[in-house]
């Protein structure tokens, strides 16, 4: 099993949805999870990072934390064209921000 | 200048021989790492260096894989007899400081490797 899974899609949705992304993980002892955004022949650039539990949002994006299930989500409201990209969720422990554990990555494709 | 960058942005080789993979990081960023991203996969670590330290080589596939970095700067990866299975995006990162949890890694746009 890896430490982070995340459905790499491909996720295709019309101009204007609300856009759900995930990941689940198997250690309890994750305390930063962090949401980037990589375009196509581009490298990832940080969106969103949130530490333990809760919800931060961030203009259209918001990045919520379930440490009880060890899930993280990334929800895009009103999405845009503009927006289709691959989004990957990474987390690491407290005070050892070095490695960063990385899901898959999930294709999006929004549609105008 | 503004950003990470690497070099070359795409690099054709064939198998068994060596290759340079050159990073730039941001100016005063201490912190820098190298990721591996095969077609359909997630980044694999490679390798980090923090300032003076000692780096971080847990990563690195094999011994044909080494990486160098001159004291907060440029580093190299190479890549010794290389095989098709190292055909991959080598992606590059700095930060300004490793050991803060959550603090931001800023990528260069990747190297694409293919050996034939």
């Amino acid at each position: 099993q890896k430490e982070v899974e995340q459905d790499p899609g491909p996720l295709s949705v019309p101009e204007g949805a609300i856009v759900s992304l995930n990941c689940t993980y198997s250690n309890s002892a994750f305390q930063y999870f962090m949401w980037y955004r990589q375009y196509s022949r581009k490298g990832p650039e940080l969106l969103m990072y949130t530490y333990s539990s809760g919800n931060k949002e961030d203009g259209r994006f918001t990045a919520q934390v379930d440490k009880s299930s060890k899930y993280i989500s990334l929800f895009i409201r009103d999405s845009q064209p503009s927006d289709s990209a691959t989004y990957l969720c990474a987390m690491t422990l407290a005070g050892n921000n070095r490695k960063l554990i990385w899901g898959l990555g999930t294709s999006l494709a929004v549609n105008p | 200048g503004a950003g990470v960058s690497q070099s070359p942005s795409n690099k054709v080789t064939e198998k068994g021989k060596d290759v340079e993979l050159r990073c730039d990081p941001i100016s005063g960023h201490t912190a820098l790492y190298w990721y591996r991203q095969r077609l359909g996969q997630g980044l694999e670590f490679l390798i980090y260096f923090q300032g003076n330290s000692a780096p971080d080589k847990s990563g690195l596939p094999s011994d044909r894989f080494s990486a160098e970095r001159t004291g907060e700067s440029v580093s190299t990866l190479t890549i010794q007899r290389t095989q098709q299975e190292d055909s991959a995006v080598y992606l590059c990162a700095s930060s300004l400081e490793a050991g803060l949890g959550g603090n931001e890694q800023f990528f260069g746009p990747g190297t694409r490797l293919t050996v034939l």
